[in-house]
């Protein structure tokens, strides 16, 4: 099967910047995704990696090495309305293709 | 453009009743289906996905079933809840793009 792994909690202050770091593991990997989720709402889509590297989408950026099944989410100039879970999933053909969640990472930003 | 329409947005029921959850896509064709459900704090778990009318696969032996009875129409349903049944359920499609659009989701306490 599947698993991923990432922090539960990351707690920062406004201006700052947050690394949220997920590991995975799984066969016939292709791609790593990012959604964020305030409470209460739905989560929303916020980046996809198939290959090695960085990819840049405003404040946010997203990093994958597939070699070392590993993948991170990079929030800068932190601002309030970042407070949110922000769940890395995993795209793979042992799911069918399907998207596997990790459990979540809850960033706390404070003033 | 394409948006996705769940309701009820929220839904108390006794242990023991029947439960009906409908989601439905508008401006797409042959859209792939999915429900989710997640509990307070945690990550999201598939249920079931369907690719097509009738096509339906599921994730986790339970308690629910799903149905497509139409191209852009996804329930989710129960005969008899139980209290495990509480939770969050969302619905998200996709096609050929990598992300997921994610319904506004049901809070489901069963009582």
């Amino acid at each position: 099967g599947q698993s991923l792994e990432q922090p539960s909690e990351v707690t920062a202050v406004e201006g700052a910047i947050v690394q949220i770091n997920c590991t995975y593991q799984t066969s016939g990997f292709y791609g790593l995704s990012w959604y964020q989720q305030h409470d209460g709402g739905a989560p929303t889509f916020l980046s996809y990696n198939a290959l090695d590297g960085l990819e840049e989408t405003g404040r946010f950026s997203s990093f994958l090495s597939r070699s070392d099944s590993y993948g991170y989410l990079l929030l800068q100039e932190l601002q309030m309305k970042d407070s949110a879970s922000y769940f890395c999933a995993v795209r793979a053909k042992a799911a069918g293709n399907k998207l596997t969640f990790g459990g979540g990472t809850r960033v706390l930003v404070k003033p | 453009s394409q948006t996705i329409h769940q309701w009820p947005a929220t839904l108390v029921q006794p242990v023991g009743s029947p439960l009906s959850l409908e989601c439905t896509v508008e401006g797409t064709s042959n859209p792939n289906l999915y429900w989710y459900r997640q509990a307070a704090g945690r990550g999201l778990q598939l249920l079931f996905y369907s690719v097509g009318i009738g096509q339906i696969s599921s994730e986790v032996p339970q308690n629910l079933s799903a149905s497509r009875p139409q191209d852009r129409q996804f329930i989710l349903s129960s005969k008899k809840l139980l209290l495990s049944d509480s939770g969050f359920y969302l619905c998200a499609w996709n096609q050929a793009t990598y992300g997921y659009t994610f319904g506004s989701g049901t809070r489901l306490t069963v009582v």
